[in-house]
């Protein structure tokens, strides 16, 4: 399948600190999608963007579809504890487009 | 609304028993359907998606293998589990054509 590489791995962060996670791919996609898991649940979409150089926000969070659309990164504003878990990028590529993969996770530790 | 429903929750098997999980959708027509398997710790590998009912496409070669005899019902089974089996098993549905993809609650399953 398709590789997804997410940086960082894991974060630890004061409250009210900002965060920013970004996911690269080998090759380009068409649609790229963030989703935050808590533990034992399901991944719960987040953001979902379609458009090469797309910006769009939800509350706190802000993420962006590279130029290249071979990039995407998350930004989390002003970090509450709530924010802990983990956040997923994943990806539809322009060819096998039912298909949707996803990057390795990024573990974020919030300290109130 | 559309809804994701997968059973059972959590699941411990025998090496070498059958296993079938089950996943329906309600509230959409023509879905998009998936199974994806997660490591403890890990991201989330795409094992099979569906575009339509009868019609499977495997991302992996594994003891796995799935079934869509309904248009809104997604199966995952295996005739004889390996320890290396064990995770936690998600399905997840999109519309036709992908796009953003919903996930059920999952199902943990351990091999013993």
């Amino acid at each position: 399948g398709q590789q997804l590489n997410q940086s960082p791995q894991s974060m630890f962060i004061q409250e009210g600190e900002d965060v920013s996670m970004n996911c690269t791919s080998s090759s380009i996609f068409n649609t790229w999608l963030w989703y935050k898991q808590d533990p034992g649940e399901g991944p719960v979409l987040l953001i979902a963007l379609y458009k090469a150089g797309e910006l769009t926000s939800n509350g706190r969070l802000t993420a962006q579809f590279g130029i290249t659309r071979k990039d995407s990164f998350l930004n989390i504003s002003a970090s509450i504890p709530s924010d802990v878990g983990i956040y997923f990028c994943a990806g539809q590529p322009l060819t096998g487009a039912n298909n949707l993969f996803f990057g390795t996770g990024t573990r974020l530790t919030v300290i109130p | 609304s559309q809804t994701i429903h997968q059973w059972p929750a959590t699941l411990v098997q025998p090496v070498g028993s059958p296993l079938s999980l089950e996943c329906t959708v309600e509230g959409t027509s023509n879905p998009n359907l998936y199974w994806y398997r997660q490591a403890a710790g890990r991201g989330l590998q795409l094992l099979f998606y569906s575009v339509g009912i009868g019609q499977i496409s495997s991302e992996v070669p594994q003891n796995l293998s799935a079934s869509r005899p309904q248009d809104r019902q997604f199966i995952l089974s295996s005739k004889k589990l390996l320890l290396s089996d064990s995770g936690f098993y998600l399905c997840a549905w999109s519309v036709l054509g992908g796009g953003e993809a919903f996930f059920g609650q999952g199902t943990r399953l351990t091999v013993v």
